[in-house]
């Protein structure tokens, strides 16, 4: 079955700090997302991208976080100034469709603020 | 955002079949029923979705009631890898909004 990869699989950084974190969805796949966890809480949608551009974002996503699709086959998130609190794991997914479409995730990064 | 509501946790015994309920009174007619699960320090796998008519694949069967305010996951014999986090999950507008989920643990 295809796979959603994701890299790295954990990262450390200091608060104040950039990180990107990258995806490579599933080839065919147009619709891609990224949530994330907190430990220990619920799984929270971050944002939707679609023909370049995000069809939709979720109040967590503030001005720190932006995506891109720099290539034919990466997906990044990127947080410019991380915070304590930014620290969970990133989930991102794709899809080949939109309404009534599964969602594949990819394993996630765990990243930890400190 | 369109909410699902189910029981924190459920036992099952192996090789028994299993039925998670999911209430979803206020579903609209255009969204999509999910079923998703996450086993511990993992990415949410896909279980099953629907829309209106009963659903059957090779991991479980989703049987949705006939005013689709309610939903049943069904898992005909449970093993011991089937043990995680079910998340029922109402499709809103083009994302999937998670609750807390079900808590299955399975018995040997």
């Amino acid at each position: 079955e295809p796979e959603v990869t994701q890299t790295p699989s954990h990262q450390v950084t200091q608060m104040g700090q950039e990180v990107i974190l990258r995806c490579v969805p599933i080839s065919n796949h147009l619709y891609f997302y990224w949530y994330r966890q907190i430990l220990g809480q619920k799984v929270e949608f971050l944002v939707s991208f679609y023909n370049n551009e995000i069809s939709e974002k979720s109040e967590i996503f503030d001005d720190q976080f932006s995506v891109e699709r720099p290539d034919g086959s990466n997906f990044t998130l990127k947080i410019r100034s991380t915070k304590l609190e930014d620290s969970a794991m990133y989930f991102c997914a794709s899809s080949g469709g939109r309404a009534g479409s599964r969602r594949f995730f990819g394993p996630g990064t765990r990243l930890t603020v400190l | 955002d369109a909410k699902t509501t189910q029981p924190n946790s459920m036992e099952s015994n192996e090789e028994e079949p299993v039925h998670l309920p999911c209430n979803h009174s206020t579903i609209s007619g255009t969204d999509y029923i999910h079923w998703y699960r996450q086993l511990p320090s993992q990415g949410p796998e896909y279980v099953i979705h629907g829309l209106t008519s009963n659903v059957n694949n090779r991991m479980a069967s989703l049987a949705i009631a006939e005013d689709r305010k309610s939903s049943t996951l069904i898992l005909h014999r449970a093993t011991l890898r089937d043990a995680a986090v079910y998340y029922c999950i109402l499709e809103y507008g083009n994302k999937l909004v998670f609750g807390a989920g079900t808590i299955l643990r399975v018995k040997s």
